[in-house]
């Protein structure tokens, strides 16, 4: 299975601040990411496919990058409504596999 | 509108069995693939298998094999994911998530609102 390794595990930062959270994969698996928000007792919710594909409806500070094993995800200027924790996910191959995510809290 | 909604939270015993729905409306129901993905309580995401509605075919991680069927009605649009000879450890949300394939990427687009189970004696 592919190990999918996300950091940092958690973040403060401040509104308005740029936020980036990195996932690595332990073998390539080109651009198959996603990118996820989940808010606590809620499904995850998805904001990137293809690594760098903005779900409709998801605002454009969003933002995702990379491919191989390492891709990354971005919020150019971050909102209170953007605490949450980040999942990322491979869909290269089955069994699909998630980081560990990483919880986002604002200052 | 894709919707996935699934049945209500279950609390079992250790050693009983546990069927969970999810009911697909919005969509051809046969044209698309059902994954399940669990959450243990404050944990990450864990991936369970497939189903193909349209043909009933599965397919399951190891560590479930023997132990989760997956089945489907469409005459009702409904996917089931049944845990037997649960243990304590199987607490968690149960997510149903349906697979969209498009411009060469076969992902999860749309997911079920999660059932809870339970196990505790």
């Amino acid at each position: 299975d592919i190990l999918m390794t996300q950091s940092p595990s958690s973040l403060s930062a401040s509104v308005g601040d740029r936020v980036t959270i990195t996932c690595r994969a332990s073998q390539g698996i080109s651009n198959s990411l996603i990118w996820y928000q989940q808010k606590p007792g809620k499904a995850p919710k998805l904001l990137l496919y293809a690594a760098s594909r903005l779900e409709s409806g998801v605002p454009s500070r969003f933002s995702g990058s990379g491919s191989g094993t390492d891709c990354t995800l971005t919020i150019s200027s971050l909102q209170p409504e953007d605490s949450a924790t980040y999942y990322c996910q491979q869909y290269y191959n089955n069994p699909w596999t998630f980081g560990q995510g990483t919880k986002v809290e604002i200052k | 509108q894709v919707q996935l909604v699934q049945s209500g939270a279950e609390v079992k015993k250790p050693g009983a069995s546990v069927k969970v729905s999810c009911k697909a409306s919005g969509y051809t129901f046969t044209s698309y693939y059902i994954h399940w993905v669990r959450q243990a309580p404050g944990q990450g995401l864990e991936y369970m298998g497939w189903i193909n509605p349209n043909n009933d075919d599965t397919k399951y991680i190891e560590k479930f094999q023997g132990r989760v069927t997956m089945t489907r009605d469409t005459s009702i649009t409904a996917a089931y994911m049944e845990l037997s000879s649960l243990r304590s450890d199987d607490t968690a949300v149960y997510y149903c998530v349906r697979l969209l394939c498009s411009g060469g990427h076969c992902y999860p687009d749309y997911w079920g609102q999660g059932t809870l189970v339970t196990v505790s004696s």
